[in-house]
């Protein structure tokens, strides 16, 4: 069975970092491009990221272009992303997707950005 | 960047009545690439509907989706109570991907 599961989400103060992971299970995690995608409280979903099989192409919302970065262990099966100088708009489920083949997303963590 | 158009925004209709939700993109979605999702609160999507007609895995029938280009429906054919959420439809061929803003379902 396809499965992502996403981790890593808490209460964070504006201006702090925190890292999200996403271990991903039941097929070849090294083969596919994968993408982060966030939804605020009471809001619509919204892209965030996305990265390449192999980790070399990556690419951003404008939103979060220059305090995010999207990474991937592919020994580990595992994808990332690193959130820096957080903001309260960036308070959201932020979900792990893969977008190609069957369409799979994880069931998300929720990240807020309060003080 | 692609932008969605669902249309209407709020529906209230009754269980057993046939359902038609538009979805219009600024631009052709490349190869169809056009999803529709379900959402009820505190859950996350379900995807209903890929490459704009193709029912996803344990998807009943009377979801159905159709249309090209620039527009594109989902329909379904008679509502049962379980049915009655938000439904999101999203272009995944040209980056960034983008996501309608919704149309809710009510009772």
């Amino acid at each position: 069975e396809v499965q992502l599961v996403e981790s890593g989400g808490g209460l964070i103060q504006p201006g702090g970092s925190l890292r999200l992971s996403c271990a991903a299970s039941g097929f070849t995690f090294s083969s596919y491009w994968m993408h982060w995608v966030r939804q605020a409280p009471g809001k619509g979903p919204v892209w965030v990221s996305r990265i390449n099989s192999d980790g070399s192409i990556t690419s951003y919302a404008d939103s979060v272009t220059g305090r995010f970065t999207i990474s991937r262990d592919n020994a580990k099966n595992t994808l990332y992303l690193q959130m820096n100088s957080l903001r309260a708009e960036d308070t959201a489920v932020y979900y792990c997707v893969r977008f190609s083949g069957i369409i799979t997303w994880g069931q998300g963590t929720l990240v807020t950005v309060s003080s | 960047e692609i932008v969605l158009t669902q249309s209407p925004g709020t529906l209230s209709l009754s269980p057993g009545e046939r359902v038609t939700l538009s979805c219009r993109a600024s631009q052709t979605v490349t190869g169809s690439y056009l999803a529709w999702y379900q959402q009820k609160l505190g859950q996350a999507p379900r995807l209903l509907i890929s490459g704009a007609s193709s029912r996803a895995t344990g998807i009943p029938d009377r979801f159905s989706g159709s249309g090209s280009g620039t527009d594109f429906t989902l329909t379904i054919s008679r509502l049962e109570p379980e049915d009655f959420a938000v439904y999101y439809c999203q272009q995944y061929g040209s980056s960034p991907f983008t996501f309608g803003p919704g149309t809710k379902v009510d009772i």
